[in-house]
């Protein structure tokens, strides 16, 4: 089956302890992004790959990394999580790095900084 | 990259046919228009995608009048599971090597009822 895995689905962590949300597409799809979905603020691009060893910035990448040394991996990576961070996470890749024939996202993470 | 504006909210009755608008006024020649539908916790999923006239699929249907400046997501006969959060988006999804940084916004929540 076609799809974008996330893991953890949940994540509590303490302010400042390094985590990793991983994400993997088995689409062989170039382009993945990462997301974060805030109430009222809908969902907001942080970081974005438009191939192996290609990515940029997004519209709020401040206090997030990412690396693409795969094609099927693209792992969000909190150096020194803060509550600010405290959100809903989505993982997405597609065919064509402009979103031609729709994205493909994950099932989301869920992350609490405490 | 064109902004979109879209009502917050909507409601129907189960069986109704419901038609989302989207506000598009800047959108550029090279533009194409997608809707994504989001369930709640769960990442948005593509619904369809057009240029101008009508586009039809199993889930929807798509209107882009001639002049481009908006499009109406139909839904026919809707169903309880329909309830949910529609985002148009409105980029160049042409793949010409720059990576679209597609705005998702805060979409039209749906809510069907018996």
């Amino acid at each position: 089956e076609a799809q974008v895995t996330q893991n953890p689905r949940y994540l509590i962590t303490v302010t400042g302890k390094k985590l990793t949300v991983t994400c993997s597409q088995n689409m062989n799809h170039e382009y993945m992004s990462w997301y974060r979905q805030d109430p009222g603020l809908g969902l907001r691009q942080i970081y974005y790959s438009m191939n192996v060893e290609v990515t940029d910035k997004g519209d709020v990448p401040e206090g997030y990394k990412v690396s693409r040394k795969e094609k099927r991996n693209f792992p969000l990576i909190l150096e020194s999580p803060s509550p600010n961070q405290t959100s809903l996470y989505f993982c997405a890749s597609s065919l064509a790095p402009t979103g031609a024939y729709g994205y493909t996202f994950g099932s989301g993470t869920r992350l609490t900084v405490v | 990259l064109a902004k979109t504006t879209q009502p917050i909210s909507m409601d129907s009755y189960e069986g109704q046919e419901v038609n989302i608008t989207c506000s598009h006024n800047n959108i550029a020649t090279n533009d194409y228009i997608t809707w994504y539908q989001q369930f709640p916790s769960q990442g948005p999923r593509f619904i369809i995608q057009g240029y101008k006239t009508k586009v039809t699929n199993e889930v929807a249907s798509l209107f882009i009048p001639a002049d481009r400046k908006s499009s109406t997501l139909s839904l026919p006969r809707v169903s309880l599971s329909d309830t949910a959060v529609y985002y148009c988006l409105v980029g160049d999804i042409r793949g010409t090597g720059t990576a679209s940084k597609l705005t998702f916004g805060t979409g039209t929540r749906l809510q069907v009822t018996l």
